[in-house]
């Protein structure tokens, strides 16, 4: 079973900063086989990216990934107050342990 | 606009069966594409996908929960449910139910209920 690691576990910046979310995976991985979601408190996992750099309906263009082999980026170029949560990668059946990236 | 709604019991006992039931409005349950799916999320363990399963009743455990779970569709009400087995305080978590879309590069999830909470305890 392939193990996804996110670094770091929490991220704090401030609005109109950079954050960079890092996923490992425990095998080399297909980068179109890799999601991302983002969590707010009290509300389900929101799907921002699948499929290598296809975003969801609704997700505005700061939010981006990339990355081969066993290592992926989620990027927000500048960060809004609403993108303050919890962002988790999938792979198949498996979720990361998920980053809190947090108002610094 | 597809929605997911989960219904069921908060509080169970151990060692008895849960049952979830996830209504699916603004959309056909039969649907080649996807699969339905339960996930749960607990504050230890994260989000863990229990299983999942399409229209015609092809069902997907994670090897985790094999033994004692089961899911099942209700085409007729556009419905699906999870039953789980033997339940213990390990168990207590926030049931969510889901749609995974399947592709030929991978798989998402790509619309979700609100999730409901279940306790164990007795």
């Amino acid at each position: 079973e392939i193990v996804l690691t996110q670094s770091p576990g929490t991220l704090s910046l401030s609005p109109g900063e950079r954050a960079t979310l890092s996923c490992r995976a425990s095998q080399t991985i297909s980068a179109s086989s890799l999601a991302w979601y983002q969590q707010k408190p009290g509300q389900a996992p929101r799907l921002l990216i699948y499929g290598a750099s296809s975003r969801a309906t609704g997700i505005p263009d700061r939010f981006s990934d990339s990355g081969s082999g066993t290592d992926f980026t989620l990027t927000i170029s500048r960060l809004e107050p609403e993108d303050f949560a919890v962002y988790y990668c999938q792979h198949y059946g498996t979720f990361g342990q998920g980053t809190k990236l947090e108002i610094k | 606009q597809l929605q997911l709604q989960e219904s069921g019991p908060g509080l169970v006992k151990p060692s008895e069966t849960l049952s979830l039931t996830c209504a699916v409005r603004g959309g056909s349950i039969s649907s080649n594409s996807y699969y339905w799916v339960w996930v749960r999320q607990s504050p230890g363990k994260g989000l863990e996908w229990i299983g999942s399963i399409n229209y015609g009743g092809t069902t997907y455990y994670h090897p985790s929960f094999m033994s004692r779970v089961a899911l099942s569709v209700d085409t007729s009400k556009n419905q699906f449910s999870l039953k789980v087995d033997s339940l213990t305080a390990a168990d207590t978590a926030v049931y969510h139910c889901a749609r995974l879309r399947t592709e030929s590069f991978g798989n998402y999830f790509d619309s979700w209920g609100q999730g409901t909470l279940v306790t164990v305890s007795s």
